[in-house]
């Protein structure tokens, strides 16, 4: 396995349109992360999920944005109508739930800019 | 509610120096502290994690410590090099808040050549 992986690297979309982020953790991991990082700020938290349910929800996570994790291994984060706001990295982590130093493992990101 | 501060935001110094950056957070009932790196427009990079339990964690010319009772963990960096210029985050995690880690903003380092 070679860590967590996202797809896209990059997305570049006009305001108003829908974008959908991917997120592989590492194969065994059960907990799985969202987070969101703006220029010179360090990472919120979003959202988390444990196997297939969504345990937990930030209250940044407005109503345009949703979560899947629908076989408990993927996830996919979606923004519906992006606003200029929403440009940011999104960072996607995962950490296995019997691993006693829970430490948490980071994928490259998505940065989002949207024009 | 847990606040993570890194001092200085902001730190450049010549090549060979060693130095340290300071993290502090506000709540001690944490699980673990994590220190990252991130190059600039890029992911996170783990560098060392400690437990709650454990007073330091070291790998290669980077040693971190972590005094809970305080709210303080340092990063040591030994013979700084240009390929050490980063921005370094820490953050803390807690076992109630499903481990999700509450993070600083981060020191950016600048070593020169």
């Amino acid at each position: 396995d070679t860590g967590v992986s996202q797809d896209p690297r990059h997305k570049i979309t006009k305001r108003g349109q829908n974008v959908t982020f991917r997120c592989d953790p590492i194969s065994e991991h059960n907990r799985l992360y969202w987070y969101r990082q703006t220029l010179g700020q360090g990472p919120e938290f979003l959202t988390y999920f444990q196997n297939e349910a969504q345990l937990e929800k930030s209250r940044l996570l407005s109503d345009r944005f949703s979560a899947e994790r629908p076989k408990g291994s993927f996830s996919t984060l979606e923004i519906q109508r992006t606003e200029q706001g929403d440009s940011a990295m999104y960072l996607c982590a995962s950490s296995l739930e019997l691993s006693p130093n829970q430490e948490a493992f980071f994928g490259q990101g998505t940065r989002l800019t949207v024009v | 509610k847990q606040e993570v501060t890194q001092i200085p935001a902001a730190l450049s110094v010549p090549e060979g120096e060693n130095l340290v950056l300071n993290c502090s957070f506000t709540d001690s009932a944490i699980y673990n502290l994590q220190w990252f790196r991130q190059d600039p427009g890029k992911g996170l990079t783990s560098l060392l994690l400690i437990q709650s339990s454990q007073r330091e964690q070291t790998s290669g010319r980077l040693n971190a410590s972590l005094d809970k009772s305080s709210g303080r963990s340092t990063l040591y960096i030994a013979a700084s090099q240009p390929g050490d210029s980063a921005t370094y985050l820490c953050a803390v995690s807690r076992r109630n808040s499903n481990y999700q880690l509450i993070w600083g903003a981060g020191t950016k380092l600048i070593i020169k050549p």
